[in-house]
Order: structure tokens, then sequence, then C-alpha cells
């Protein structure tokens, strides 16, 4: 069963927009992924947060993790046409099998020239 | 490339019949997991394997669909009878045996049944 919840499901924007896309969870967590996926393609890893961590950065992204809310966000800043496709987030839960990832239906986004 | 390989990328076939997709993996890593995703939708789970040994399987994973992984280096995913709601992406992932790491993901097996 899918265990996060992105939030828009879609989203549409400027070329130098930034791009907020969130995720709410169910259960406590050992960690979560944010993955990208371009059309019928596999999925590419972007970032993972540690639960015991609030925030992280990777070039342009930020992703932040709030446990007691069982949330978390991706930010894109400043994007980019290629930065169109899908974003999931997935968890990796505690006390389920080490590495099992459980994923969101993901957010489609689409970045305009 | 030493991501994670699969093959085929693409299969048609006819309902009915056999499909085998293979999964290898990066060369250093001990878990080996296949997902299935359709369209508009998340990966699902449907089993793991730590080395050679499968050691959770998803209800997802009707009795039609085998896996194995012989020597704990590439896995084959198996599904005979093939229905038309077979039809997905199967995806295949790899990560090191630690707490807490990524998991990389093959491009994957898309599959349609007709």
């Amino acid at each position: 069963s899918q265990q996060g919840e992105e939030d828009p499901q879609a989203l549409s924007i400027q070329e130098g927009e930034n791009a907020t896309m969130n995720c709410s969870y169910k259960t406590s967590i050992n960690n979560l992924q944010w993955y990208r996926q371009n059309s019928g393609r596999g999925l590419v890893h972007l970032i993972l947060i540690r639960s015991n961590e609030r925030e992280k950065h990777s070039g342009r992204l930020r992703v932040t993790l709030d446990t007691s809310k069982k949330s978390s966000s991706l930010l894109i800043t400043a994007s980019r046409a290629a930065d169109t496709a899908s974003y999931f987030c997935a968890t990796d839960n505690r006390g389920s099998t080490l590495g099992r990832l459980y994923f969101g239906r993901g957010t489609q986004l689409t970045v305009w020239p | 490339d030493t991501g994670v390989s699969q093959n085929p990328r693409h299969k048609i076939t006819k309902r009915g019949q056999n499909v085998t997709f293979r999964c290898d993996p990066i060369s250093e890593h001990n878990r080996l997991y296949w997902y299935r995703q359709t369209l508009g939708q998340g990966p699902e789970f449907l089993t793991y394997f730590q080395n050679e040994a499968q050691l959770e399987k998803s209800r997802l994973l009707s009795d039609r669909f085998s896996a194995e992984r012989p020597k704990g280096s590439f896995s084959t995913l198996e599904i005979q009878r093939t229905e038309q709601g077979d039809s997905a992406m199967y995806l295949c992932a790899s990560s090191l045996d630690l707490w807490a790491t990524e998991a990389f993901f093959g491009q994957g097996t898309r599959l349609t049944v007709v």
C-alpha cells in the first residue's frame, strides 16, 4: 500500500520560479527519500533525509522534514524546463523491512520556458 | 554504465504467455528490490532479496509471479500466464546493506499484455 501522499498532484510554473512540493505520511520513519521520474523512465534518487534531520540541501534542492507533523517538503529553486518530471516521496518505515520504500502518487511538475 | 540495469526495456506479450525480466544491480549492493508501477501511481513493493535470499514478498506477488537471485548477483522476475492487469512498469532497485541508505533504481521494464 502507498504511504506518502504528495501535494499538489500537479504544479505548473515558469522557468526561474521556485517549486514547492509537499509530502505527508502516516507512520514513524527511519528516513524519507525524494525521487524524480521523467515520463516512462526509471526513478532518479534526489535526496535522503534521516528521521533525526530537519533540513538538507543539494544544489538547487532543499528538503525539510517535520516528524511531529509527519510531513516533508521539497523546494526546487530557480526551476528549469529540464526539471519537468514527476516527483515522488518515499518513506523507509520503522518496523518494516529495512530499505523497503513506500511511495506516494507523486507530483507532476511542469516548468514552462 | 555502473548503475542498475534492466532488460528488456519494453515487452509486449499476448495474454497467457510467460515473460521473464532481468535486473543487474550495482555490483557491491547486497539488497535488491522489485517494484511495480501502474500509470499515475507511485511504485509498489513486490519483493526483496538480501544477497540470494528472498526475505519478503508482497501480497501483490501472486503465485503466477516468481523471482530469483541466484548467487546473489542478478535477479529475474518471471510472470506466468500473463493477464492484462499485469501491464505495468516493473522496476528494480538495489542498495547497500546499511541503515538509512538510498536505493538506486533501474530504467524499468514496461510490460504490455495484449
